[in-house]
């Protein structure tokens, strides 16, 4: 039973062009999600988060917004560059309790900027 | 600033022995987190330490795991006799406050044969 889900496990954009990645997620205590980026061999690195109370967080090129309603957020990146290529995670926590302490992830998806 | 360091980076072992991952989390980060990622699939939380003490092992597969945090510094993971499921990434991660983001090490890939 996948709580947080990522649709797409791969997304081809051109360079230069905006890069939207989509992430779905069923737990409603979900009130924090962050957006992991992973190179092949490495461990994931921390993107960008956004909080249950607010729609969007934009930092530099990458913007997350959240649609509570919905229950889907979506990371933008504009304008895409080669070294954006990677696995992307979308990844949820329920801090205010609910559930685990850890982060829940979804499977990924894997970005490739196209030159 | 050291980050997150796991070791060994890569280890094949067979079916029933034993094996041990290490993970230094990063200088006074008292949350230690462990992760596992198997065959492409999605990064799958397996306990959390608040200094030596685990906060949350609920995602812990079964009793053949046994992770522990003496002195609530490093980190083990014992697999213990280790089967062919259990083949992954086994993330370690560090945060400094129960909340935000985690600093994850490189992983550690296991290989049952």
């Amino acid at each position: 039973d996948q709580q947080v889900k990522q649709n797409s496990p791969s997304l081809s954009v051109q360079e230069g062009r905006i890069s939207i990645l989509n992430c779905d997620y069923t737990n409603s205590m979900f009130d924090y999600f962050l957006w992991y980026k992973k190179y092949p061999a490495e461990g994931p690195t921390f993107l960008i988060s956004i909080s249950s109370i607010k729609d969007k967080n934009e930092d530099g090129r990458f913007t997350v917004f959240l649609n509570k309603s919905a229950k889907h957020l979506s990371l933008h990146i504009v304008p895409s560059q080669p070294g954006d290529s990677a696995v992307y995670f979308c990844a949820a926590s329920a801090n205010s309790g609910g559930g685990a302490d850890g982060l829940t992830f979804g499977k990924g998806t894997h970005l490739i900027i196209q030159p | 600033e050291a980050g997150v360091t796991q070791f060994p980076s890569h280890s094949v072992i067979e079916k029933g022995q034993t094996v041990t991952l290490r993970c230094d989390p990063i200088s006074g980060h008292d949350n230690l987190y462990w992760y596992r990622r198997v065959m492409g699939k999605e990064i799958k939380f397996l306990l959390h330490f608040v200094k030596e003490s685990k906060q949350d092992e609920s995602g812990m597969p079964n009793n053949r795991f046994l992770a522990e945090r003496t002195g609530g510094t490093y980190s083990t993971l014992k697999v213990q006799p280790a089967e062919l499921e259990d083949s992954g990434v086994y993330f370690c991660a560090s945060s400094h406050n129960r909340l935000g983001e985690l600093f994850f090490g490189e992983g550690s890939r296991l290989t049952v044969l």
